[in-house]
Formats: structure tokens, sequence, C-alpha cells
């Protein structure tokens, strides 16, 4: 189906361990984002990027590491997962950097224990 | 920094009434984007209405309207005619030069 997905939709992980979220669109998207979502804080940015190889900082990056070799997909990987990553992560796309709608994925529910 | 203030954590009403839910905005820019984005619980988040800062005019769609004040930086969103699908969590966001910045969020629930 045409669209953004995000895999897996929850995930439950143990300290230090490395996870990576995924995050696929189908309409080749310029821009590709990723979120979390934590209460009393809405959704803040962790990484962006604007092309294939292109990736830059947002708000709460440390401990994250994104890469991004084909336009369609961008994974998010959390290195060694801590327990203050337990968060819900929204991956985003559009088509350019101006201020165009974002579409958002389904998210990913992910615990760290 | 760009901020967006939500100062209504929670916020109901009867089904069929009106509800105004209130959104404040910091920024030095001159140029930029308002949103409204819902979130069932579902999670998935849904573009509700937008804004351009640049247009007087407020936007409108269906049952959803927004007051958009620039010299005041507010931007609240009036729902009519609540219906029950309403109930969700609501986003106020900012997009200027810099990338999107959202609120904490309100979450409206919808009285039978």
């Amino acid at each position: 189906d045409a669209g953004i997905t995000q895999s897996p939709r929850y995930k439950i992980t143990e300290t230090g361990r490395q996870v990576t979220l995924m995050c696929h669109q189908t309409w080749s998207h310029s821009y590709m984002f990723w979120y979390r979502q934590d209460l009393g804080h809405g959704l803040r940015l962790i990484y962006y990027s604007a092309a294939a190889d292109i990736t830059d900082k947002g708000e709460v990056p440390d401990g994250y590491v994104v890469s991004r070799s084909k336009t369609e997909n961008f994974p998010l990987t959390l290195e060694s997962a801590t327990r203050s990553q337990t968060s819900v992560y929204f991956c985003a796309s559009s088509e350019r950097s101006d201020p165009y709608e974002q579409y958002f994925g389904p998210g990913t529910r992910l615990t760290v224990t | 920094a760009q901020t967006v203030t939500q100062s209504q954590p929670e916020m109901s009403v009867q089904e069929a009434e009106t509800v105004t839910l209130s959104c404040t905005y910091d920024t030095s820019e001159s140029d930029y984007y308002l949103f409204w984005y819902k979130q069932p619980p579902s999670r998935q988040m849904i573009l509700v209405i937008r804004q351009e800062a640049y247009k007087q005019q407020n936007a409108t769609e269906n049952r959803f309207s927004v007051n958009f004040q620039k010299a005041a930086k507010s931007f609240s969103l009036k729902i009519s005619d609540s219906q029950l699908g309403d109930a969700a969590m609501y986003f106020c966001a900012y997009q200027g030069a810099q990338k999107l910045v959202f609120g904490q969020g309100t979450r409206l629930t919808i009285n039978p």
C-alpha cells in the first residue's frame, strides 16, 4: 500500500541493547523526520533528512543514529538503549523543507526495560 | 527558539456543542505556518487545519476553524457541533525556517 509505514509497531527491549526502528515511504518525498512523543512534551524532533545521504540533528538527538541510503527508507537506531528512551516514535515525510504538510507514520511504541 | 504553548491539558464538551482550544506561540520570524493536528487513540497524527501567517483570513475546514491573531501570537481552534469522533489529543504546531515545533497537547473529551 502507498503511504508511510513503520516497523515494528511495538517493541520491548532491554537496557544496553541496540534497536533499529524502520520507516518506509512510497511517495518519494525528499524530507523525512523522526520524532519521539512523551507525556507533557508533545512531539520532539530527533533527526531529519533532506535527501538520501543528508541528515541533521533535531532537538533531542543524543543516543540515536540515523542513516538514509535510499530516499524511501529512514531507519532510526538506538545504539545502546536506555530507559529514558522508552517512548512512542513517529516517522514523517514531506515534499520539501518549506512549511508543507508532514505525513506521519502510525508510530512505534518502544519500551526499554 | 520558537515555542508553542497549549495551556489547557484537558477540555471537555457536550456533544453538538462548540469548544475552543487555545494555543500561543513565540517567534521572531515573520513567515511561518501554524497547524492543528489530531491524535486519536490509534496514535495516528492527522492534520486538521493549517494557517499561513501571511494570510489574514482565518482558515476553515468544515466544522473546524481557527482564530489567528498574529500580533498576539495566538492560534485557537474552534470545533463546532462536536461529535464523539472528535475525542482525541489535539496538538498545535508551528513551522518556520526551522523544523516543526509542537505544543504539549490538549486532551478533548466529548460527553454524549
